[in-house]
């Protein structure tokens, strides 16, 4: 059974710090690893993806770092903001197959 | 094209009945997938289309969920004699394959969802 375990489940933030989130998998056989983005009563959205022969990738406040022999990857939001606020999931493709994992998800809240 | 679209919103049914939900990709995609989230919890993946072929589906299926594209285009997931575990949200999402070879990587383009609940 493939497992992708999320950390932490709820993250409180103040404006303008950062927020980070960590994604740790048990199995190996993933090539790609997007974080999305969900707010209330609506579905998931690609935030940032990162394969797993870079290290690390920014894109504007948002950066992927990627430790693969760790088996973790984490999503860092620098300057948060209010409209931050949202739930996160990691989400790793099984390698092979279009078939996406989705961790647990973070509930991240950024005070104004 | 305003994105991927998914009739109903909402359904409410009685345990025993069957529900039929719709979903319509981007235009252009021939991937279309079919996932499963609870409250509190993130997507399951259910099945995953390339055009009309279903290539892939989850062990977490019973016989009671069917999924269908006959024409490559829209889908339809269907659960009969449904159940209260059903209550759920069903979240069909695509993306498109390049005919690049290299054209691996694609990104998933989810729809507002159909929430389901089984009384």
């Amino acid at each position: 059974q493939q497992q992708v375990k999320q950390s932490p489940q709820s993250l409180i933030v103040q404006k303008g710090g950062i927020s980070i989130i960590n994604c740790a998998y048990e199995n190996t056989a993933f090539d790609y690893f997007p974080w999305y983005q969900q707010f209330p009563g609506k579905g998931p959205a690609l935030l940032i993806a990162i394969r797993p022969d870079v290290s690390e990738k920014k894109e504007g406040r948002f950066t992927i770092s990627f430790n693969k022999s760790a088996k973790q990857f984490s999503l860092h939001i620098m300057d948060s903001q209010p409209g931050d606020s949202a739930t996160y999931f990691c989400a790793p493709k099984t390698s092979g197959t279009y078939k996406y994992i989705f961790g647990t998800g973070t509930r991240l809240k950024v005070l104004a | 094209d305003t994105g991927v679209s998914q009739d109903p919103r909402h359904k409410i049914t009685k345990r025993g009945q069957n529900v039929t939900f719709r979903c319509d990709p981007i235009s252009e995609h021939n991937r279309l997938y079919w996932y499963r989230q609870t409250l509190g919890q993130g997507p399951e993946f259910l099945t995953y289309f390339q055009n009309e072929a279903q290539l892939e589906k989850s062990r977490l299926l019973s016989d009671r969920f069917s999924a269908e594209r006959p024409k490559g285009s829209f889908s339809t997931l269907e659960i009969q004699r449904t159940e209260q575990g059903d209550s759920a949200m069903y979240l069909c999402a695509s993306s498109y394959r390049g005919t690049s070879g290299t054209d691996f990587y694609n990104e998933q383009f989810f729809g507002p969802g159909t929430r389901l609940t089984v009384l």
